[in-house]
């Protein structure tokens, strides 16, 4: 499996702190993404790296990618409660002619207030 | 823009029935779309990639005969769960994307299996 592995696979926190989601994986990339998942719905799009990048913002959100160590980390500052969600990378490359992502395995966010 | 919807966003059948999602792109026109399964707390695994007018690229493991894909148009592409059974039981997710584009997700279906 091309799956990729992130760590940890739950993490709680309180409201204001941190929070940093690590994720791996194994294939060489165009992109990487990151996408929340509120429980029970579908996914929102939070920010694209694409593999020349080294790191990007976005509001409180901030993406590093290590091509050389096929990790990428999400660091969401100042959390807040509304921010629990699971969080999952994923990772674009040309397969058969089109652009699949492979998901990750996930980080489930807890903040509690 | 870039909004992709889903119908039904949740079913329930017996177990033999054939099930039909719909996945549309509502603003734009879809070179691609993508058919992903979700188990509860797992990630999500791609079934199959679909190019309007070709047949469906199915993933390893997925059964072609058992989840029927058609995109018929550059806006619809259908996922007909055949004969479904308990197992089938699973959060089905779409997604469209455009030539050179990201893909854009739909909400979800929740399929229940009686």
């Amino acid at each position: 499996s091309q799956q990729g592995e992130e760590d940890p696979q739950a993490l709680s926190i309180q409201e204001g702190e941190n929070a940093t989601m690590n994720c791996s994986y194994k294939t060489s990339i165009n992109n990487l993404q990151w996408y929340r998942q509120n429980s029970g719905r579908g996914l929102v799009h939070l920010i694209l790296i694409r593999s020349n990048e080294r790191e990007k913002h976005s509001g409180r959100l901030r993406v590093t990618l290590d091509t050389s160590k096929k990790s990428s980390s999400l660091l969401i500052t100042a959390s807040r409660a509304a921010d629990t969600a699971s969080y999952f990378c994923a990772t674009a490359y040309i397969g058969t002619g089109f652009q699949k992502l492979v998901f990750g395995t996930g980080t489930r966010l807890l903040v509690s207030p | 823009g870039a909004v992709v919807s889903q119908h039904p966003s949740w079913v329930i059948c017996k177990s033999g029935t054939s099930v039909k999602i719909e996945c549309r792109s509502l603003d734009f026109q879809a070179t691609t779309m993508f058919w992903y399964r979700q188990f509860p707390k797992q990630s999500l695994m791609l079934m199959a990639t679909s190019n309007e007018g070709s047949k469906a690229t199915y993933e390893q493991g997925v059964e072609k005969d058992k989840f029927l894909i058609n995109h018929a148009s550059l806006t619809l592409s259908t996922l007909t769960v055949t004969s479904a059974h308990p197992e089938d039981s699973s959060f089905y997710i779409c997604s469209a994307r455009r030539l050179g584009d990201e893909q854009f997700f739909g909400p979800g279906t929740r399929l229940t299996v009686l």
